[in-house]
């Protein structure tokens, strides 16, 4: 069994649409959960994470993370083409030494 | 500050050679990583260093060696070559502690072995 599976689509929506992006996970000892973005032949760049279970919002975009199912989501609302993108989940221990990362999800938003 | 750099963008190898890809972090960051992608894959983490001197593998060390004499910069050496590690390598890093364990990554190195 892996240890975080990630739909890796692709995901096509028109501009302006709500995106959900989603992991599940396997290992419940994770602690940090990480929405990483990573635009085309460069290197993935922290979007937001969250510690434990509980909802963070920031801008556009909402991370949640649903401990008891193993579960995690990010949510972008009034998408733009600039969002377009392969959006990798990841998640860590405590110690933060080892971290594991889904497949990623490529997003395209159509103007 | 550059940031996370890493060189060559571009390499390709025949089987058999071996080669040494280098990343330097100027933000004085304890924790460094060296990590794979395959297409459809996501990010393998090879090795990973807590520090100056320190190293320890990751999920996917087979064929790969590492070193850490300076804080600075963390290579990762490829003993033989196979076309099996064709693939893009990221090199990151991140301070104690900070943001969610953000980490900061190059801009990568795409190798094609032959």
């Amino acid at each position: 069994q892996k240890e975080v599976e990630q739909d890796p689509g692709p995901l096509s929506v028109p501009e302006g649409a709500i995106v959900s992006l989603n992991c599940t996970y396997s290992n419940s000892a994770f602690q940090y959960f990480m929405w990483y973005r990573q635009y085309s032949r460069k290197g993935p760049e922290l979007l937001m994470y969250t510690y434990s279970s509980g909802n963070k919002e920031d801008g556009r975009f909402t991370a949640q993370v649903d401990k008891s199912s193993k579960y995690i989501s990010l949510f972008i609302r009034d998408s733009q083409p600039s969002d377009s993108a392969t959006y990798l989940c990841a998640m860590t221990l405590n110690t933060g030494n080892q971290f594991y990362f889904g497949t990623g999800t490529s997003l395209t938003v159509i103007p | 500050n550059a940031g996370v750099t890493q060189t060559p963008k571009f390499r390709i190898l025949k089987i058999g050679q071996s080669m040494t890809l280098q990343c330097a972090q100027d933000m004085n960051h304890n924790y460094m990583y060296w990590y794979r992608q395959d297409p459809g894959m996501g990010l393998k983490l090879i090795y990973y260093s807590v520090g100056a001197g320190i190293t320890d593998k990751g999920e996917v060390p087979n064929g790969y060696n590492v070193s850490r004499s300076t804080t600075e910069d963390f290579p990762l050496r490829l003993e033989l070559a196979a076309p099996s590690q064709t693939s893009v390598y990221f090199c990151a890093s991140r301070p104690p502690g900070g943001a969610g364990y953000e980490q900061y990554f190059g801009p990568g190195t795409r190798l094609t072995v032959t």
